[in-house]
């Protein structure tokens, strides 16, 4: 257990619908980051917070965003669903915002759209 | 840009045998960091280790070692006497000094036979 906690395991929506993902970093640590994992792309980086602030964004489409709370807890917000948006999405957290920081991860949300 | 390749795939051996994951990788950067994760059955990705670019000693843990050889660019990863337990797929990944994210290999599926 990495300490990272996603919610939900699992979700199934319909096209054109908004979901929200969330992610409770592990105690201590000020940065999350958000991954998608699909058969095609592998592991991208999507977004990353650190304390609140957005610190570096990667291949995040437009349709998605994403925010870091005040008790460090992230959401990542989906919107307009495609089918091709059914893909396992991680959330994973470490100390600082430094390139050297191990990031643990969380279990991940397979999303499901039809 | 970063980018890390793992030539093999998948890897099939019998119990006890040892396996060798290749990683090889390409940065610009002059200080960066090598990771190596591992995503069991179950989903969840589980840190291994990391290595910075300045710190060529290899480093063994248990059954896992890793040899880190700047000179070819590559980070590779031995288990020593297989387990089934060990089946997973393995990651290598890789960030800059001025990097957020981790870019990481397409993986390789080790799978070990009783």
């Amino acid at each position: 257990d990495s300490g990272v906690t996603q919610t939900p395991k699992h979700l199934i929506t319909a096209t054109g619908q908004r979901v929200t993902l969330r992610c409770s970093p592990r105690s201590g640590d000020l940065s999350v980051y958000w991954y998608q994992q699909s058969l095609d792309q592998g592991l991208q980086f999507l977004i990353q917070y650190y304390n609140g602030e957005e610190r570096a964004k990667g291949n995040i489409l437009e349709r998605f965003s994403a925010q870091q709370f005040p008790d460090l807890h992230s959401e990542l917000n989906l919107s307009s669903l495609e089918l091709g948006d059914s893909v396992l999405y991680f959330c994973a957290s470490s100390v600082d915002w430094g390139s050297y920081n191990e990031q643990f991860f969380g279990p991940g949300t397979r999303l499901t759209v039809l | 840009a970063q980018k890390v390749t793992q030539a093999q795939t998948e890897i099939s051996v019998v119990e006890k045998e040892d396996v060798t994951l290749d990683c090889v990788y390409e940065t610009r950067d002059t200080t960066y960091y090598l990771f190596w994760y591992k995503q069991p059955p179950s989903g969840e990705l589980v840190f291994l280790i990391r290595r910075n670019s300045f710190d060529e000693q290899n480093e063994i843990s248990g059954r896992y070692s890793w040899n880190f050889q700047k000179s070819t660019s590559s980070f590779n990863f031995t288990i020593t006497a297989s387990q089934v337990v060990d089946s997973a797929v393995y990651f290598c990944a890789l960030s800059g000094l001025n990097d957020y994210k981790l870019s990481f290999g397409a993986g390789t599926t080790v799978t070990v036979r009783a």
